[in-house]
């Protein structure tokens, strides 16, 4: 358990359905983070999130759409998906940002599949 | 960006010495991490070097040299537990808050 939950764990989606994943920590953490995981490639950071500010986009396309109402969720809102955005998105969360030994708490994942 | 390299697959014994490589390039290091994930399962931290030298935990020992731009994190007395994907992750002065992350050796645990 790492404190960090994500929800829900399996979705399967049509390329026209809209749909919203949820992530939810509970360590008091001002930092919270959706990276993309594909098989056999390096996890891509999407967006970060300090103190309920975006501060990082890292160009993705619109149709991904992040929310962060307080400092303890995040929801990543999916419309107009493609079949290669199939993958695992996972959460992440941090006490701050900047310090140089900070580690994250992942989530275990929600398995995305588009049809 | 970094590049960071990693070797995708390695096969040991139950018992035995494992160790993963991992080699980055960046224009200005600030700390290297090593996380494990189990299939279907979160990434968790394992650990974090930032000075060159060998860091121990218990079996499991991560070592860094920046001169040469190379990590290895080594699993002692390997058990079937052990079975999992292995992420080096780099932090770079440019970025502060980011982590570049290498894409995983897949470790498996034969008894």
């Amino acid at each position: 358990e790492t404190g960090v939950t994500q929800t829900p764990r399996h979705l399967v989606m049509g390329m026209t359905n809209k749909k919203s994943l949820k992530c939810e920590q509970h360590l008091g953490h001002n930092a919270m983070y959706w990276y993309k995981q594909s098989a056999k490639k390096p996890l891509e950071l999407m967006f970060v999130y300090s103190l309920e500010e975006r501060v990082e986009n890292n160009s993705v396309p619109s149709r991904f759409s992040p929310e962060c109402p307080n400092s303890s969720h995040l929801f990543l809102h999916l419309h107009t998906l493609q079949p290669e955005d199939s993958a695992l998105y996972l959460c992440a969360s941090s006490q701050d940002l900047g310090s140089t030994n900070e580690k994250l708490f992942f989530g275990s994942g929600t398995q995305l599949s588009v049809l | 960006g970094q590049n960071i390299d990693q070797p995708t697959e390695m096969t040991a014994t139950e018992g035995a010495i494992v160790q993963i490589n991992c080699t980055y390039q960046t224009s200005g290091f600030n700390g290297l991490f090593w996380y494990q994930q189990h299939a279907g399962e979160a990434p968790t931290f394992l650990s974090y070097n930032v000075l060159d030298g060998l860091e121990e935990k218990g079996r499991f020992s991560s070592f860094l040299s920046r001169s040469k731009g190379y990590s290895y994190l080594l699993l002692k007395e390997l058990q079937m537990k052990d079975s999992a994907s292995y992420l080096c992750a780099v932090r770079d002065l440019s970025g502060d808050y980011k982590l570049s992350f290498g894409a995983g050796t897949t470790v498996t645990v034969r008894a």
